[in-house]
């Protein structure tokens, strides 16, 4: 049973399109997390959902959008998709408050490649 | 938020103890050290954290020194399936609960 999984695994798509990434946990975790990892491999935080409630917005264009429909899932939407968009973007988990939190499970990533 | 310093790159042979270091020497007395390592093409994994004391786990040992301003990651028995680039990241006990991840230690193990 995988904890953290992401869907799809690869996603090719050409500019100006929009598309959504799947997150699932079934650690029963309260804190969901999406990173971007970039070309030159920097990994970097973008947003973060406890029990459904956005609590870290790093400076991210309009055009990401999470949303948290329960504490087990974190879908991030983009729309109007540019070339720079291209990066893996990794879904984690934690549990919520203290040292804890920072003990972060991730998924496989998302390869997201925009043309 | 303290600056870590970490070598770009390490090797180690197979079947010897792997000790990554990590320098940390503007930490303060509310941050913990944590380290992480991603093999290639897969998330990162979380290995250890620890505050002031010595920690093991199956994983690896890290050791702080008393002064708590440099840490170092121990596999005591590295394998080939080690390789990878290690994170050693320090963070608040309070504040956003985000990773920062810096540069990290790429480590190849040789057979």
């Amino acid at each position: 049973d995988t904890a953290v999984s992401q869907t799809p695994k690869y996603l090719v798509t050409q500019m100006g399109n929009d598309k959504s990434i799947k997150c699932e946990q079934n650690l029963g975790h309260d804190t969901m997390y999406w990173y971007k990892q970039d070309s030159k491999k920097f990994l970097k935080i973008m947003f973060s959902y406890n029990n459904k409630e956005l609590i870290i917005n790093e400076t991210v264009p309009n055009r990401f959008s999470p949303k948290s429909p329960d504490k087990a899932h974190l879908n991030l939407h983009i729309n109007s998709l540019e070339l720079g968009d291209s990066a893996v973007y990794f879904c984690a988990t934690s549990r919520a408050g203290g040292p804890s939190s920072y003990e972060q499970y991730f998924g496989p990533g998302t390869r997201l490649t925009v043309t | 938020d303290a600056k870590t310093t970490q070598p770009p790159s390490m090797d180690c042979a197979e079947g010897r103890a792997a000790n990554l270091p990590c320098n940390h020497s503007t930490i303060s007395g509310n941050e913990y050290v944590y380290w992480y390592r991603q093999i290639h093409s897969q998330g990162p994994q979380y290995i250890i954290h620890g505050l002031k004391n010595n920690e093991t786990n199956e994983m690896a040992s890290l050791i702080i020194t008393e002064d708590r301003k440099s840490s170092t990651l121990i596999l005591p028995h590295a394998t080939l399936r080690d390789t990878a680039v290690y994170y050693c990241i320090v963070r608040p006990i309070q504040g956003a609960q985000k990773l920062v991840f810096g540069q990290g230690t790429r480590l190849t193990i040789n057979p």
